[in-house]
């Protein structure tokens, strides 16, 4: 079944480190993105990418990196500069244009980061 | 995009139905009106969405009033597992995706 697959769903960082979190999709999606949702908060982006090899801040983009190197993967840095990363981190993926249908955004189950 | 208003929280007892409503009075007419839901510590799952004619799928049924300005969303029986932040995302075919911008949404409570 193709879908998105985001792990760890639960990782632990401590302080000061930086940290990697994966997003892979077997959908054929030209379009990725990683969001971050705090407590009864909505989804705010932090960065997307619409083709391999280039990607765009989103509207929190400071104290994290990205990279878009295969068009199936867009894995996300949370990196000592960002002042308070514990947060519920999504990864999507589209496709590029939107037709009208029902299934051309998906998200995938998240992961939860805690700075400890 | 259009922006949308939904109330931030509502009630539900379960098996009956459960009506959430949604505003987007600047909708354009190519906007279609998405809704999403997200369970606890997971991502949002698409439920439906429509044009301008009423819908119903395996989950659910979306109203949409003839000005187009306002929609329900109807789960027929609503069930414990029902329990979620329901979206409403107004979005133009034809445009780029870009982002999805998710507010904060409906927090739908199903009791017993």
């Amino acid at each position: 079944d193709g879908g998105i697959t985001q792990s760890p769903k639960y990782l632990f960082r401590k302080e000061g480190q930086n940290v990697t979190l994966s997003c892979e999709q077997n959908l054929n999606h030209d379009a990725m993105y990683w969001y971050r949702q705090d407590p009864g908060q909505g989804l705010r982006l932090i960065y997307y990418s619409q083709i391999v090899n280039d990607f765009q801040k989103g509207d929190i983009a400071e104290g994290y990196s990205v990279s878009r190197e295969k068009k199936e993967s867009f894995p996300l840095t949370v990196t000592s500069a960002q002042k308070n990363p514990t947060a519920f981190y999504l990864c999507a993926s589209s496709i590029e244009m939107f037709d009208g249908t029902g299934d051309g955004y998906t998200f995938g189950s998240g992961t939860r980061l805690t700075v400890v | 995009d259009a922006k949308t208003t939904q109330p931030p929280s509502m009630d539900c007892a379960e098996g009956r139905a459960a009506n959430l409503p949604c505003n987007h009075s600047t909708i354009s007419g190519n906007e279609y009106v998405y809704w999403y839901r997200q369970i606890h510590s997971q991502g949002p799952q698409y439920i439906i969405h429509g044009l301008k004619n009423n819908e119903t799928n395996e989950m659910a049924s979306l109203i949409i009033t003839e000005d187009r300005k306002s929609s329900t969303l109807i789960l027929p029986h609503a069930t414990l597992r029902d329990t979620a932040v329901y979206y409403c995302i107004v979005r133009g075919r034809g445009t780029s995706y870009g982002k999805l911008t998710f507010g904060q949404g409906t927090i739908l409570t199903v009791h017993p």
